[in-house]
């Protein structure tokens, strides 16, 4: 069964401490992808992952880094994070312009 | 930079009646443009492909695209309950990166 999966599901962090959002797919998919989702901003690209260890900066990389060290794992890491980084996070894979496949998101509250 | 603009933000239609969607583009070169489904605080799923002018069927769900307009949009035939979400319209860019509009969030009152 093809899919992307997301741990955790919810994330509850203070102000300051650092959160690691993970995400595995299993179709050897080469291009995977961090998003966050706000109201009245909709999907906004953090970052893209060509492959392992071939990281781009989206269209919102401030706050946060990423690390690809195995093909079906890419992660999101926020040192320090800040209360603006309360968001749903999505991640996403996809293999040459097919389309994507979505995990279902990880809600962080960060207070 | 592609821009991706939805319009209504909101839409409320009764179970049967067609619901219209819209959404415009600012770059006409792309040729990659999907409607995705998002129900509640859950992940995406995607709905219609289109790459070229005209129309894509895919079940109840149908495309209309319009580069020369800048223009996509998605008609729900039949819309039921259970299709009240959020639709996001989605660009690829020549960079092949994904642009997604801000969504509609439909409602359908049985």
């Amino acid at each position: 069964d093809m899919k992307v999966t997301q741990m955790p599901r919810y994330l509850i962090k203070r102000m300051g401490e650092n959160v690691l959002l993970e995400c595995g797919q299993d179709m050897s998919h080469e291009t995977m992808y961090w998003y966050r989702q706000d109201p009245g901003l909709g999907l906004q690209l953090i970052y893209i992952s060509y492959d392992v260890d071939s990281n781009s900066e989206g269209d919102i990389p401030k706050g946060y880094r990423v690390s690809r060290k195995k093909r079906e794992h890419f992660s999101l890491i926020l040192d320090s994070a800040k209360t603006n980084q309360t968001s749903v996070y999505f991640c996403a894979s996809s293999q040459g312009y097919s389309d994507y496949t979505f995990g279902s998101g990880t809600r962080l509250l960060v207070i | 930079q592609q821009k991706v603009q939805q319009s209504p933000e909101s839409l409320t239609v009764s179970e049967g009646a067609m619901a219209s969607l819209n959404c415009t583009f600012s770059d006409g070169t792309s040729n990659n443009f999907r409607w995705y489904r998002q129900h509640s605080a859950k992940g995406l799923e995607v709905l219609v492909s289109i790459f070229s002018d005209g129309e894509k069927e895919e079940g109840r769900f149908t495309a209309h695209l319009n580069r020369a307009n800048l223009h996509v949009s998605l008609h729900i035939r039949e819309p039921q309950p259970s299709d009240s979400a959020v639709y996001l319209c989605a660009v690829r860019t020549n960079t092949n990166k994904v642009v997604f509009g801000t969504g509609t969030r439909l409602q359908v009152l049985p």
